[in-house]
């Protein structure tokens, strides 16, 4: 079962610009957690940011938490041509132990 | 640490084969492993939650007899493919939770499916 939703479903961008993604979700969490996936590869976790946070960095990347919204956005900023990938936010349930349920992702295209 | 591996990462079978993935914890042990798959420009859907030494969970709309999911120590959980279907070709990953931290999950890369 998907509960998150991001937007946009695509973003094509310039090299050197910023990138946003948004992540709304349905139910309340322990952690949200960004990962991205490059064509036809695993999953890369990026970051966590935990129920009782509002931001977190992390090198170029910069995610915030709204839990009164259920809303996520993961920033790149100064992108590469390199950040071209998948981008999946994924939210942990507060039931401990329960999996990681998956948004359906934006695809971001980065071109030099 | 928190390695997890898959094998094979790529398997290729005829229609009516069945196939075996293994999915290892490296460096912890493994009380809970998930089973997801995805299909082609899509998410990664839920298939199954299993825990050691009991049976697995199924999310609905998936199929228990076609997806045997054992889950007999806790460094090692398989997912066999029974009597594939072209339409089971997909990419499944799996990942595993280190039970003494119940909110955090580490995937494995990942095995391509495909079935001719």
């Amino acid at each position: 079962s998907q509960q998150g939703e991001e937007d946009p479903q695509a973003l094509s961008i310039q090299e050197g610009e910023n990138a946003t993604m948004n992540c709304s979700y349905k139910t309340s969490i322990n952690n949200l957690q960004w990962y991205r996936q490059n064509s036809g590869r695993g999953l890369v976790h990026l970051i966590l940011i935990r129920s009782n946070e509002r931001e977190k960095h992390s090198g170029r990347l910069r995610v915030t938490l709204d839990t009164s919204k259920k809303s996520s956005s993961l920033l790149i900023t100064a992108s590469r041509a390199a950040d071209t990938a998948s981008y999946f936010c994924a939210t942990a349930p507060n039931q401990a132990g329960t999996a990681l349920i998956f948004g359906k992702g934006t695809t971001l295209s980065v071109s030099s | 640490g928190a390695v997890v591996s898959q094998h094979p990462s790529r398997v290729i079978c005829k229609s009516g084969t069945s196939v075996k993935i293994e999915c290892r914890s490296l460096d912890f042990q493994a009380t809970t492993m998930f089973w997801y798959r995805q299909f082609p420009k899509q998410s990664l859907m839920l298939m199954a939650t299993s825990n050691e030494g009991s049976k697995a969970t199924y999310e609905q709309g998936v199929e228990k007899d076609k997806f045997l999911i054992n889950h007999a120590s806790l460094t090692l959980s398989t997912l066999t493919v029974t009597s594939a279907h072209p339409e089971d070709s997909s990419f499944y990953i799996c990942s595993a939770r280190n039970g003494d931290r119940p909110y955090e999950q580490y995937f494995g890369p990942g095995t391509r499916l495909t079935v001719t």
